[in-house]
């Protein structure tokens, strides 16, 4: 059973609007929480994180909400830009690094 | 180096044959991790080396994987008798201490592997 969920496997935004990524998961021991994105042909860059103490992390662009009651984080991007299409992946942690099977976003000109 | 290095980049190979996957982290960094994504899939922890600890091989799917990391730094991923359920990339990553501290991970660009 999947302990980290993204439940959208796609999403397309327009640039200049907002884009909302969203996680489910279901082990309350998980304490940490990363976002990485992947373009075709690379690996996985780190992009977010935020730690379960915490409810909100911002980045310049980016921004990361957990809600821990929910089980539940979301990545927003805004604005969106073309160079921000790629494949998000979330991940936990709470021993080994778990990923969901990640959403794959285009932002449209 | 700079980044994490992985070689080779695309492998293809026969049903039952032997391959050898190799991963050259950044220098300095004590962990090293092996992924896997399947078509479709996300990224499927395999195995993760800490320091001089006993590696953590739970997420191996079978013993026809294995995996050793020499000095403490570059590692070799076997797949032997590979499946065309094997093919997948192979991405390795490392990070400063490792997963008790939280930090983030480092890939590299991955082996996609094809097993015909």
């Amino acid at each position: 059973d999947q302990q980290v969920k993204q439940n959208s496997p796609s999403l397309s935004v327009q640039e200049g609007r907002i884009s909302i990524l969203n996680c489910d998961y279901t082990n309350s021991m998980f304490d940490y929480f990363l976002w990485y994105k992947k373009y075709p042909a690379e690996g996985p860059t780190f992009l977010i994180s935020i730690s379960s103490i915490k409810d909100k992390n911002e980045d310049g662009r980016f921004t990361v909400f957990l809600n821990k009651s929910a089980k539940h984080l979301s990545l927003h991007i805004v604005p969106s830009q073309p160079g921000d299409s790629a494949v998000y992946f979330c991940a936990a942690s709470g021993g080994n690094l778990i990923f969901g099977k990640g959403t794959k976003l285009s932002v449209k000109p | 180096g700079a980044g994490v290095s992985q070689s080779p980049s695309n492998k293809v190979t026969e049903k039952g044959k032997d391959v050898e996957l190799r991963c050259d982290p950044i220098s300095g960094h004590t962990a090293l991790y092996w992924y896997r994504q399947s078509l479709g899939q996300g990224l499927e922890f395999l195995i993760y080396f800490q320091g001089n600890s006993a590696p953590d091989k739970s997420g191996l799917p079978s013993d026809r994987f294995s995996a050793e990391r020499t000095g403490g730094s570059v590692s070799t991923l076997t797949i032997q008798r590979t499946q065309q359920e094997d093919s997948a990339v192979y991405l390795c990553a490392s990070s400063l201490f490792g997963l008790a501290t939280n930090e983030k991970l480092f890939f590299g660009s991955g082996t996609q592997l094809s097993v015909l």
